[in-house]
């Protein structure tokens, strides 16, 4: 079965630093999303991605947070400079379509902030 | 404002059981109801959904019992197997959308 894949599965960086969390959607899928998970708590939000622009974004994505899908396969999301609170599993998720469809998720991301 | 609200918090139950998880939803527009199930260090699997027309949804020893008028959606594990310990999210979604998650359920069944 067609899976999410995300990509490192850890990453440790310093405060202030700059991250990349990359994703390789399934490949008919065209709507992409981000999900963070803080540990223990629910699963919350961040942006949705259709025809290469976000299509919705919750207040947690601020204008530190930014997405691209530079190539056919790849979905990122960029951190631009990373704070304590954004230690989180990063949830990268996708769905064919609009109708209902469900969207399928990937192993996650833990990002840690140092 | 907790679009998706989910309990209980956590939930034991005896090999052979019935789990039962319910959740409750203010927005009446949401028209698709999922439940996933993760495992530690896993991301969530959709396990099963539904939509608002139907009542109630079976898939195996699955269920969801849908109440629209209560604006209320239950997950139910019949016999329940030691396998079926994981974290279990709710969620709703107005089509295309984002998924509002309830908090989720520790579901820990003992052998």
């Amino acid at each position: 079965e067609p899976e999410v894949t995300q990509t490192p599965s850890h990453q440790v960086t310093q405060m202030g630093q700059e991250v990349i969390l990359r994703c390789v959607p399934i490949s008919n899928h065209l709507y992409f999303y981000w999900y963070r998970q803080i540990l223990g708590q629910k699963v919350e939000f961040l942006v949705s991605f259709y025809n290469n622009e976000i299509s919705e974004k919750s207040e947690i994505f601020d204008d530190q947070f930014s997405v691209e899908r530079p190539d056919g396969s790849n979905f990122t999301l960029k951190i631009r400079s990373t704070k304590l609170e954004d230690s989180a599993m990063y949830f990268c998720a996708s769905c064919f379509g609009r109708s209902n469809q469900p969207q399928h998720f990937g192993d996650g991301t833990r990002l840690s902030i140092l | 404002q907790q679009q998706v609200k989910q309990s209980p918090q956590s939930l034991i139950v005896q090999k052979g059981g019935i789990s039962i998880i319910n959740c409750a939803y203010e927005n009446t527009a949401f028209d698709y109801f999922p439940w996933y199930q993760q495992f530690p260090g896993k991301g969530p699997a959709l396990l099963i959904a539904i939509r608002p027309d139907v009542s109630e949804k079976k898939e195996g020893r699955f269920t969801i019992s849908f109440n629209k008028s209560a604006k209320q959606f239950s997950l139910h594990i019949m016999d329940s197997q030691p396998g079926d310990s994981a974290t279990y999210f709710c969620a709703a979604t107005v089509t295309g959308n984002q998924f509002y998650f309830g908090t989720g359920t520790s579901l820990t069944v003992i052998p």
